[in-house]
C-alpha cells in the first residue's frame, strides 16, 4: 500500500503562513486530496487533484506538487483553521490517508 | 443540498454481524461511486470500500475483505456495508462518502457518521 507521512503537529499564530507536508512513499502522480477535519466533524474537502480548490473554500487555502512530495499552504491562517489535515492519494489501489497533521493556532 | 445520513450503527459482540445505511439526498445517487470510510476513536481516517454508481466495480480494503460486502441500491438513494466476523478493530465511527465525479477516488462529501462499537 501507498503509505503518506505527515508531521503529527503544527502550532502557528494568526496571520502567519502554514505549510502541511504529505510525502508518498511511491509516486501518485497528481493524485492526492487534502482534507480538513474540525473536532467532532466530518471531514471536508480542500483540495483536489494536488492544486484544485475545492468551491467555496477560501483561498487562503491553496496545494502543490506531484509524484511523491505535496504541500498543503493557508496564507494567512486564522483562528478557525484549528484542525487536523489529512492527505489522501488516489492513484494506487487501495486508496489510502495520511495519519494528519492537527494545526494548533496560538 | 447534498446530504448523507448514516444509520445502523451501535454495540455488537465480536464475530457478529451488523449493517449500516447511507440515505443520499439532493444529488442523483445513480450517477455517483460512493464509498466507506471510517475512523477509529481518536484515530485517523482509513477507507473501507467503494462501490461504481452501476455497482460494477466493487474494492475492498485488505483489512475488511471477506467480512464487509458494499452494496446500493439506487432505487432507494440508498448505500449499504453488511459487516460479519466483526473484531474489535472494526469499532470506528462508519462515514459514507460521495465521489466528486464517478470513479475519481476522491470525497467531496460526507455523512456525519454512525458509530459502531464491538465489544464484549
Amino acid at each position: 500500500d501507498t503509505v503518506l507521512t505527515q508531521s503529527p503537529a503544527l502550532a502557528v499564530s494568526p496571520g502567519e503562513r502554514v505549510t502541511i507536508s504529505c510525502r508518498a512513499s511511491e509516486s501518485v502522480s497528481t493524485l492526492m486530496h487534502w482534507y480538513q477535519q474540525k473536532p467532532g466533524q466530518q471531514p471536508t474537502l480542500l483540495i483536489y487533484l494536488a492544486s484544485n480548490l475545492e468551491s467555496g473554500v477560501p483561498a487562503r487555502f491553496s496545494g502543490s506538487g506531484s509524484g511523491t512530495d505535496f504541500t498543503l499552504t493557508i496564507d494567512p491562517v486564522e483562528a478557525d483553521d484549528t484542525a487536523t489535515y489529512y492527505c489522501q492519494q488516489s492513484w494506487n489501489d487501495p486508496f489510502t490517508f495520511g495519519s494528519g497533521t492537527k494545526l494548533e493556532i496560538k | 443540498e447534498v446530504q448523507l445520513v448514516e444509520s445502523g450503527g451501535g454495540l455488537v459482540q465480536p464475530g457478529r454481524s451488523l449493517k449500516l445505511s447511507c440515505l443520499a439526498s439532493g444529488f442523483t445517487f445513480s450517477n455517483y461511486g460512493m464509498n466507506w470510510i471510517r475512523q477509529a476513536p481518536g484515530k485517523g481516517l482509513e477507507w473501507v470500500a467503494s462501490i461504481s454508481s452501476s455497482s460494477s466495480y466493487i474494492y475492498y480494503a485488505d483489512t475488511v475483505k471477506g467480512r464487509f460486502t458494499i452494496s446500493r441500491d439506487n432505487a432507494k438513494n440508498t448505500l449499504y456495508l453488511q459487516m460479519t466476523s466483526l473484531r474489535s478493530e472494526d469499532t470506528a465511527l462508519y462515514y459514507c462518502a460521495r465521489e466528486y465525479y464517478s470513479g475519481d477516488g476522491w470525497f467531496a462529501y460526507w455523512g456525519q457518521g454512525t458509530l459502531v462499537t464491538v465489544s464484549s
